[in-house]
Order: C-alpha cells, then structure tokens, then sequence
C-alpha cells in the first residue's frame, strides 16, 4: 500500500481558515469511509480530530471539520488559534485490514 | 484516563531482531472491538502501520514487512510486544503503538513514540 499524499506544508493567520487535502486511490480513500486525521505536536502523542470522514470525537473543537470527494479527502481548520500549529496527518482503510497513512502537513500560524 | 506508552532499545545493529513493548492502560484488550496497532515514522517521511492484534487475537500484518514482524499481547499485563528481525538502517524511525477501536474505526489514542536507531 501507497502513502496518501499531503501537501507538505500549510499556513493561514489567526482566525483564517486552512483546508488540508489528502489524495489516496479508489482502494483507500475513495473506496471506504474510514479516513482519520490526526494533529501531532512534536514530542507529543498524536491526536485523534477526525475519524470517519466528518465526525469529531468528543473534547475535539468543532472548528476542525472534514470531507470527502472521490480520492480526496479534506481537513478544514477554522478560525486558527496559534496553538493550532502542528504536524497534520491522515489515515485511511486500505482493505483486507490495512491501513496506510498520508506524508503530514505542516501548518504554521502566521 | 487511556494511556499508551512504548518501550525498547534506542540503538540497535543491523541484522538484530528490534523487541518492542506497548505498556497500556485504560482499557482492557480483551474487551471486544479492541485493537492495539504499531506505526512507525522514518525522519521525514510518511507514518507507516506495521501490524495490529485485536482483542480476539488476531493478527494482522503489513504486506512488505509481513515477514520479519510478529505480534503478540500479554493481556494479564496489559501489554503488546512487536519484533521485527533483520534490521537494517532504512528501518531507523520513531515507533508508535496506538489503540484502535471499532466505535471510531481510527486510532484513537496513541503513545509518544519511541526513537530506534539501526547502526553498527
């Protein structure tokens, strides 16, 4: 299985929004709904934002939002705080119980 | 509170076999619809997932690694021990165990990560 692809970096000021894309194939991404991002500060535990495409688990602020279409999923950050400035990843099922993960984006609060 | 935390050797040779220990707690991997994967991050590059064992046992293994990896939990213990033999420097990385749960079909809690190093 194939890495997604990420943009390898992001930037937005506070307050802006920021959209995230993550392009897999028909076999991850675009073949089932269990896309996941994560925020990873370095040093730290990544965290889970987004698990099944759109939904938020509970604690997670709901100026992170995702979508899909077709290969491509997307993670939109609303009005950016500083603290927001992390590593951003994406995860999809793969099939036959694989799992594959997209490069990580880097988002710099300006 | 769930936590995940990784243990193991910071360096190892090439050739070695790499022993891995995930030391949970929070949760119990004998409940059902518990998992508990192992992903690593090579410097730079993508995360990759390596293996999974689920509350039930079963194992699953990435398709270009299926060979030097095995998995295995210590329920009693609340652990989850991954071994990868032959290494080699390409597999220079941070190691990341991480809980997967059916409610979320994601990764919903993860350890810090552990950084192993492969030279002679």
């Amino acid at each position: 299985q194939s890495a997604l692809t990420q943009p390898p970096s992001a930037s937005g000021s506070p307050g802006q929004s920021v959209t995230i894309s993550c392009t897999g194939t028909s076999n991850d991404v675009g073949g089932y709904n269990y896309v996941s991002w994560y925020q990873h500060h370095p040093g730290k535990a990544p965290k889970l934002l987004i698990y099944e495409v759109s939904k938020r688990p509970s604690g997670v602020p709901d100026r992170f939002s995702g979508s899909k279409s077709g290969n491509t999923a997307s993670l939109t950050v609303s009005g950016l705080p500083a603290e927001d400035e992390a590593d951003y990843f994406c995860s999809s099922y793969a099939g036959s119980n694989l799992w594959v993960f997209g490069g990580g984006t880097k988002l710099t609060v300006l | 509170q769930v936590t995940l935390r990784e243990s193991g050797p910071a360096l190892v040779k090439p050739t070695q076999t790499l022993t891995l220990t995930c030391t949970f707690s929070g949760f119990s991997l004998s409940s059902s619809g518990m998992s508990v994967s192992w992903i690593r991050q090579p410097p730079g590059k993508a995360l990759e997932w390596l293996a999974r064992i689920d509350w039930d046992d079963d194992k699953y293994y990435s398709t270009s690694l299926k060979t030097r990896l095995t998995i295995s939990k210590d329920t009693s213990k609340n652990q989850v021990v991954l071994t990868m033999t032959n290494m080699d420097p390409v597999d220079t990385a941070t190691y990341y165990c991480a809980r997967w749960w059916v409610t979320t079909a994601a990764f919903d809690i993860w350890g810090q990560g552990t950084m192993v190093t492969v030279s002679s």
